[in-house]
């Protein structure tokens, strides 16, 4: 039974540019969480989402930044026109049904580094 | 809204001792709490969670933790550690409710890196 899959493991941008970054729940896992690991920060809440819909994004950044999780295909974190301050580890999680007693299963996480 | 304060940003011990990384919260509505670990370049894997019962709770690789409502503490503790334990380690709270959206949210500690020598 795989784990909750995120792609690209490392990415690299130049400031200006989009990032993709990629999350495949585990089987059977209907809800995703996304969070931002900055430098010397602890883990910071972003987004969850359900099926096509977004739960609560009030950890989203108001500006670039968006997320999605259709009813076909993984969950995607947007980053539109990167800066410097993108840079950081992102991991998402996923559980089978809603938090909160339903335990959220991370991802090795993708390292987005924005040159 | 929840906060998470670990009190120790870095914990170093030798091997077969005993170790406790603090990790204390504060929060207006009743809360369900987790331990979580990180190895180098890896994401979280649970080590153990609290939703009720017994405030003792025992989770994977001889790890137990113990909440203590009265002191909004839930410390990590570990009788002898191991080399294989060295890691960062994360406190996180989630709000045991269901009212409002934020209930998918867990709040985290800062980490505590924990280092075994030999």
């Amino acid at each position: 039974n795989a784990g909750v899959m995120q792609n690209p493991r490392h990415l690299v941008r130049r400031r200006g540019q989009e990032a993709r970054l990629r999350c495949s729940p585990m089987k059977g896992h209907s809800h995703v969480y996304w969070y931002r690991q900055l430098p010397e920060e602890g883990l910071k809440f972003m987004v969850y989402l359900q099926k096509e819909n977004i739960i609560d994004e009030s950890g989203m950044p108001k500006e670039r930044f968006s997320a999605e999780f259709p009813k076909e295909g993984p969950s995607i974190l947007r980053i539109q026109q990167v800066v410097r301050g993108d840079s950081a580890a992102y991991f998402c999680a996923s559980s089978p049904m809603g938090a909160p007693k339903n335990i959220q299963y991370f991802g090795a996480g993708t390292r987005l580094s924005v040159l | 809204a929840q906060s998470v304060t670990q009190l120790d940003s870095q914990v170093p011990v030798f091997e077969e001792a005993p170790v406790e990384l603090r990790c204390n919260y504060s929060s207006s509505v009743s809360v369900y709490l987790f331990w979580y670990v990180q190895y180098p370049n890896q994401g979280l894997q649970l080590l153990l969670k609290y939703l009720s019962g017994s405030t003792l709770v025992k989770g994977i690789n001889g790890f137990e933790a113990e909440f203590n409502k009265s002191q909004t503490s839930f410390h990590l503790r570990k009788p002898s550690v191991h080399i294989s334990d060295t890691a960062e380690y994360f406190c996180a709270v989630i709000p045991g409710g269901r009212g409002g959206t934020s209930y998918g949210k867990l709040t985290f500690g800062q980490g505590t890196i924990l280092t075994v020598h030999p």
